[in-house]
This record gives C-alpha cells, sequence and structure tokens, in this order.
C-alpha cells in the first residue's frame, strides 16, 4: 500500500497524558498536513510541512501541540496534557506541490 | 465568520433527482478551489477541483462565482452511492499551505 499511513489507528487515553501520532506521507510528496476533524465538522487545520520546515501553524493550536517532520519524510504530531476536548479524528494529508490532498485513514483519539 | 461556509443539510433526494450545494467563502484573495466527498467514517478524497471557468465531470459540475465569493456543486441524474458528506475547500493561494475545509453538506440519496 503506497497511500498515506497512520499509527496508531486509536488512541485511548486518560486526561493529563501525552500523545503521539505518527504520519508516513506518500514517499515522492513533499507537502504534509494535520488536521482534526470532529462529528459533523469538517476538517479543522492544524499545521503545514514543506519538506522539512513548518510553513503554518493554525493560531487555534495550543502550545500543547507540535507537530515535527524531521527528515521531510514522516511527521509526528504530539499533544501534551490532554484534555477531553482534544478527543477528536487527527488526520494527516500529503500532495506532491498544489493540488490534490492525500489523506490518511486518520488517528481517532479517544480521552476520558 | 467562518472562512469556508456550506449549508450542512442533510439534502434527502430520490434517486435520479438533480441536487445543488453553495459554499461561501470569506477570503477574496482565495485563489483555489475544490470540492471533496466523505463517505461515513472515512477519510475526504477529491471530487473535483473549481475552475474559474467551471468544470464538468461526468454528472458533477462544478462553478465559481469570484465575484459573490461562491462555489456551486451540482449533480445530476443521483445515485445511491452519491450518498456522502461533500466538503468545499478553499485555499487562500496558488501552493496549498493553509487549505480551509467547510464544514460539508451532507446528501442522501434514497431508491
Amino acid at each position: 500500500d503506497t497511500g498515506v499511513s497512520q499509527d496508531p489507528r486509536h488512541k485511548i487515553t486518560k486526561r493529563g497524558q501525552n500523545v503521539t501520532f505518527r504520519c508516513d506521507p506518500i514517499s515522492e510528496h513533499n507537502r504534509l498536513y494535520w488536521y482534526r476533524q470532529t462529528l459533523g465538522q469538517g476538517p479543522e487545520f492544524l499545521t503545514y510541512f514543506q519538506n522539512e520546515a513548518q510553513l503554518e501553524k493554525s493560531r487555534l493550536l495550543s502550545d500543547r501541540f507540535s507537530a515535527e517532520r524531521p527528515k521531510g519524510s514522516f511527521s509526528t504530531l504530539e499533544i501534551q496534557r490532554t484534555e477531553q476536548g482534544d478527543s477528536a479524528m487527527y488526520l494527516c494529508a500529503s500532495s506532491l506541490g498544489p493540488g490534490e490532498l492525500f489523506f490518511g485513514e486518520g488517528s481517532r483519539l479517544t480521552v476520558l | 465568520r467562518k472562512e469556508v461556509e456550506q449549508d450542512p443539510g442533510p439534502f434527502n433526494v430520490p434517486e435520479g433527482a438533480t441536487v445543488a450545494f453553495n459554499c461561501t467563502y470569506s477570503n477574496s484573495a482565495s485563489q483555489s478551489f475544490f470540492w471533496y466527498r466523505q463517505d461515513c467514517r472515512k477519510e475526504p478524497k477529491l471530487l473535483m477541483s473549481v475552475y474559474s471557468s467551471g468544470n464538468e465531470d461526468g454528472r458533477f459540475t462544478a462553478q465559481l462565482n469570484r465575484a459573490s465569493q461562491y462555489i456551486s456543486l451540482l449533480i445530476r441524474d443521483s445515485k445511491l452511492s452519491d450518498s456522502a458528506t461533500y466538503l468545499c475547500v478553499v485555499s487562500p493561494r496558488t501552493g496549498g499551505f493553509k487549505t480551509i475545509f467547510g464544514a460539508g453538506t451532507r446528501l442522501f440519496v434514497k431508491a
């Protein structure tokens, strides 16, 4: 399978714990995006990488969220001190230049 | 005001019907426009890009009105398989960056 892959697919954690999600984009894609989606809403932009550079970050993203793409390949999204409001589907997408975004199946986070 | 606004629906239509969705965007500098489709519990997938001259792909027609800052999607001869959420997507400039998704319009096509 050469699509975007995300891990883990599901994560249940207790409030206050840290969680990390990983995204492996399509190999030749230089652009990588993280989105968050809750029930009944569209994907909400979190951050964008071009190669290893994080070029844009949503103002909605609190300091508890951090993302990296150390070698311009895979990316990680870490949430520190999770809150119940962080419960959502975290979607990763990649693209080659402008145009179509290819999404992974997402990582579903449940904070108890 | 949200950057991209859509009527959430749901739209309930019979097979064979024609249905239209509209979407408005607030950033007049927006350059790229798309419609994505999202099936229940699945990831979004590109349905079609939207060009200033309008474009058609089979039963689907997309149009852009820059002056009024809205985008439309027309589906003709609806099929049961068209049941999904349709997401309006806007990029502030050519090149992606902060690509913004609307909340989506839900469509149910019934036999």
